[in-house]
């Protein structure tokens, strides 16, 4: 069974409906990411928590809203998609070791289409 | 602030040969990772290779290597003995190790791997 896990794969909405992404990991790692790719710009990091309580802002945040349910699961939220929001979103998820923090793991992504 | 530049939007090769990616970055950190990451037309992002900025010695996977210049901050991907399941998109990135509100990786904008059989 895949560490990183997303649902769903792929998904159209349209324009103005409220979007819900869930990652789930079975690597007990404390830390989790959400990032977005675009054609041509790389990923980019939406919001990102270090633990239940602690969940902070990326570089590029607006329009969306996350929710740490437990250690293990991290939701990413668009509650009024828009077109400019299709994109490819990944989770991903790490360790602190030793006081560094350790590589990041990713999910397979998942494929937003806002009509 | 971090920056990564991937100068190469596309690359190729012939099957067997040896490729070299590049990538420079900017960071005012003085302890960081940097790291390379393959992502196939499966679109999963998977960790090629790291490299720790303190280390001098340049880090190596099998086929793949880096040449990590630390005063240049440039930090290239060699892949040996290509493969046609090394064609992917490669994505340079760095990271503070700071683990705290810097932690998060900075992306390049990738490099366009073909392999030609």
């Amino acid at each position: 069974d895949a560490d990183v896990t997303q649902t769903p794969r792929n998904r159209i909405t349209k324009t103005g409906k409220r979007i819900m992404l869930e990652c789930s990991q079975t690597k007990g790692h404390d830390r989790m990411y959400w990032y977005r790719q675009d054609p041509g710009l790389g990923l980019r990091l939406i919001y990102y928590s270090f633990d239940v309580k602690d969940i902070n802002k990326g570089e590029i945040s607006d329009g969306y809203s996350v929710s740490r349910q437990a250690q293990a699961k991290f939701s990413l939220s668009l509650e009024s998609a828009i077109p400019n929001q299709t994109a490819l979103y990944f989770c991903a998820t790490s360790e602190v070791a030793g006081g560094k923090a350790d590589t990041q793991y990713f999910g397979p992504g998942t494929r937003l289409t806002v009509l | 602030a971090q920056t990564v530049t991937q100068s190469q939007p596309e690359m190729s090769v012939q099957e067997a040969e040896t490729v070299t990616l590049s990538c420079t970055y900017d960071t005012s950190e003085s302890d960081y990772y940097l790291f390379w990451y393959k992502q196939p037309p499966s679109r999963q992002m998977i960790l090629v290779i790291r490299q720790e900025a303190y280390k001098q010695q340049n880090a190596t996977e099998n086929r793949f290597s880096v040449n990590f210049q630390k005063a240049a901050k440039s930090f290239s991907l060699k892949i040996s003995d290509s493969q046609l399941g090394d064609a992917a998109m490669y994505f340079c990135a760095s990271r503070s190790n700071y683990g705290g509100a810097t932690n998060k990786l900075i992306f390049g904008t990738g490099t366009l791997l073909a392999v030609q059989p």
